[in-house]
């Protein structure tokens, strides 16, 4: 059983295109991440949901709107996609929102725009 | 602001050999470390935390990581390297103030048979 499991595994695009990627976690867990790691392997948060409710939010593009059905998904939607945004998009997961507790990561969305 | 860095990019080391990756934070105040683990194509899988009591942190496939609050240091050890441990380690902090966690570069480590 996958704790945390995304889909496409690899995402190949052309610029402009809109794309999405989803992520389930059968963890029971109540917060939800999004990251991306560029090529020199840097991870950054994007986003975060508790229970379905936004609670990080970074500078990301507005171009990047996560949604989050229920608590066991956090989708990452992404439209008119540009050349920078090719990178390995993570999902995780974690048991609470409060400090201490690791992540479990999903597997990674490779995304290439040409 | 809260920052984890790692000064070693690579490393490299033999089969069997003791292996020691740095990790230094800026934090004001005791944070919640962690370290884990990335094998090429995968997620990240962490191998051990820490937030309070013993300073010395037992991990998962025989790692450890010793806290010093005076070096402002979190390092990872190993005392037998095997071929399986070459990955990408990460070094994380836990801001208090947020849920986020903040992490290093990445340390690439190659073992040599």
């Amino acid at each position: 059983d996958t704790a945390v499991s995304q889909t496409p595994k690899y995402l190949v695009t052309q610029m402009g295109n809109d794309k999405s990627i989803k992520c389930e976690q059968n963890l029971g867990h109540d917060t939800m991440y999004w990251y991306k790691q560029d090529s020199k392997k840097f991870l950054k948060i994007m986003f975060s949901y508790n229970n379905k409710e936004l609670i990080i939010n970074e500078t990301v593009p507005n171009r990047f709107s996560p949604k989050s059905p229920d608590k066991a998904h956090l989708n990452l939607h992404i439209n008119s996609l540009e050349l920078g945004d090719s990178a390995v998009y993570f999902c995780a997961s974690s048991g609470t929102a409060t400090l201490g507790y690791g992540y479990t990561f999903g597997s990674g969305t490779r995304l290439t725009v040409v | 602001a809260q920052s984890v860095t790692q000064p070693d990019i690579h490393i490299t080391v033999s089969e069997g050999a003791s292996l020691e990756l740095r990790c230094n934070y800026s934090y004001g105040a005791t944070p919640y470390l962690f370290w884990y683990v990335q094998s090429p194509g995968q997620g990240l899988q962490l191998l051990l935390k820490y937030f309070s009591g013993d300073t010395l942190v037992q991990g998962i496939k025989g790692f450890e990581a010793e806290f010093k609050r005076s070096q402002s240091s979190f390092n990872l050890r190993k005392p037998s390297v095997h071929w399986s441990d070459a990955a990408e380690y990460f070094c994380a902090v836990v801001s208090s103030g947020t849920y986020k966690y903040i992490f290093g570069t990445g340390t690439r480590l190659k073992v040599l048979a």
